[in-house]
């Protein structure tokens, strides 16, 4: 359950419509970007990941943008289904690195 | 068949006492993690092993001890544990350390200060 206290950005969208989730990051030297879906009770699972040198990734429905000018990432999940309610984290790193820094996540609610 | 696997799920105990938090992965990683989950959802790292090598060790109490039997175990001990302590504390793992892999994660353990 919820936590007193908790308060992440959140989005609400209808099934069958695309959501889109942003994140911004501040440290020039990221090189490697990546989404998490993290369910209630479970741990962050692996969506989509990118590295500096793109801008832009497809998996099955979903897309991940990179905007490295003004520091800015964005998830776009189509179509999407009840299942997709979570909360969602993007994480980078420095080049070569595996220390991942996490940002706050946004809870994704699905209205049927 | 379950990848990367956390023991106990849950944990709650008194303040003061000891505890182990115990995970083990399947994947054939070279690099485990050690993250803490705080009540707003904000997760942090703690502690990085590349194959029973410590490489990431962030400001974190002495109390809190990792250890690496090999390279798929990773056990985390806390010792006089505090009511601050109470969080989701995760396990996660990946291929190599330095070359920017997906780091996969069990389902955490709830650990509970009374």
């Amino acid at each position: 359950g919820e936590s007193v206290g908790l308060h992440l950005p959140t989005l609400s969208v209808q099934e069958g419509d695309n959501s889109i989730i942003n994140c911004a990051y501040s440290n020039s030297a990221s090189d490697y970007f990546i989404w998490y879906k993290q369910e209630s009770g479970k741990g962050p699972q692996f969506i989509i990941d990118i590295r500096s040198n793109m801008d832009k990734r497809q998996g099955q429905r979903v897309t991940v943008l990179l905007n490295k000018t003004v520091k800015h990432l964005s998830l776009q999940i189509a179509a999407t289904q009840p299942g997709d309610s979570a909360v969602y984290f993007c994480a980078e790193s420095p080049v070569g690195g595996s220390r991942l820094t996490f940002g706050e996540g946004t809870q994704l609610t699905v209205n049927p | 068949d379950t990848a990367v696997s956390q023991t106990p799920k849950y944990l709650v105990t008194q303040m003061g006492n000891d505890k182990s938090i115990k995970c083990e992965q399947n994947l054939g990683h070279d690099t485990m993690y050690w993250y803490k989950q705080d009540s707003k959802k904000f997760l942090k790292i703690m502690f990085s092993y590349n194959n029973k090598e410590l490489i990431i060790n962030e400001t974190v109490p002495n109390r809190f001890s990792p250890k690496s039997p090999d390279k798929a175990h990773l056990n985390l001990h806390i010792n006089s544990l505090e009511l601050g302590d109470s969080a989701v504390y995760f396990c996660a793992s990946s291929q190599v350390a330095d070359s920017n892999q997906p780091q996969h994660f069990g389902d955490g353990t709830r650990l509970s200060i009374l």
